[in-house]
């Protein structure tokens, strides 16, 4: 039973491309988080979805940034037109839906953009 | 709302020494609360969770005691490693499935 896959693990972006970020929840979890992680520093919560619904995007950047859980496949995180900003590692958890369970998390998506 | 706070570091200890690293928290139903250890260029692993009252959680030698009392969970290691260097976490996940993270602890183990 493979974990939360993140892929990919390294991403370089040049200014104002777009990165989509990829997150493979654990098999039988359907709820899903995205954090950011500045370096030397703790995370910040993002976006938690649930299938094709997004539950709480309180910590989304309110431009540029947008994420799915679609029906099929894995969750994207994309981000538009990048900034030098946006250079962080990101995250993904995943979870049953229950307070007993703590969240599964993936080896994250290094994001730099030069 | 739920609040985790913990311990600034970094936190400096020599091989085998004792170690505590505090977290409270502050919550308004009755949470589970667990702690992540993330190693260098890793994502963040759990290392051990207490789901109510007086639970103690324990892993790899490291444990924390859920006291409600005063509303806490600090983990402890009687005798660290150099590998155990890593950021610790502490975290708690209400009833609305949210896991709320204190700023992490950076510990430094020297041989």
């Amino acid at each position: 039973n493979a974990g939360v896959m993140q892929n990919p693990r390294h991403l370089v972006r040049r200014r104002g491309q777009e990165a989509r970020l990829r997150c493979s929840p654990m098999k039988g979890h359907s709820h899903v988080y995205w954090y950011r992680q500045l370096p030397e520093e703790g995370l910040k919560f993002m976006v938690y979805l649930q299938k094709e619904n997004i539950i709480d995007e309180s910590g989304m950047p309110k431009e540029r940034f947008s994420a799915e859980f679609p029906k099929e496949g894995p969750s994207i995180l994309r981000i538009q037109q990048v900034v030098r900003g946006d250079s962080a590692a990101y995250f993904c958890a995943s979870s049953p839906g229950d307070r007993l369970y703590g969240y599964t998390f993936g080896s994250g998506t290094r994001l730099t953009v030069v | 709302g739920d609040s985790v706070t913990q311990m600034e570091g970094p936190v400096t200890l020599s091989e085998e020494a004792f170690l505590t690293i505090n977290c409270t928290y502050t919550a308004t139903g009755y949470p589970s609360l667990f702690w992540y250890v993330q190693y260098p260029g890793e994502g963040l692993q759990l290392l051990l969770k207490a789901t109510k009252a007086d639970d103690k959680g324990s892993n790899k030698g490291f444990e924390a005691t859920y006291r409600k009392e005063t509303t806490s969970f600090h983990l402890e290691k009687g005798s660290v490693q150099v590998s155990d260097s890593a950021v610790y976490f502490c975290a708690l996940r209400d009833a609305g499935n949210m896991l709320t993270f204190g700023g992490g602890t950076r510990l430094m183990v020297k041989p």
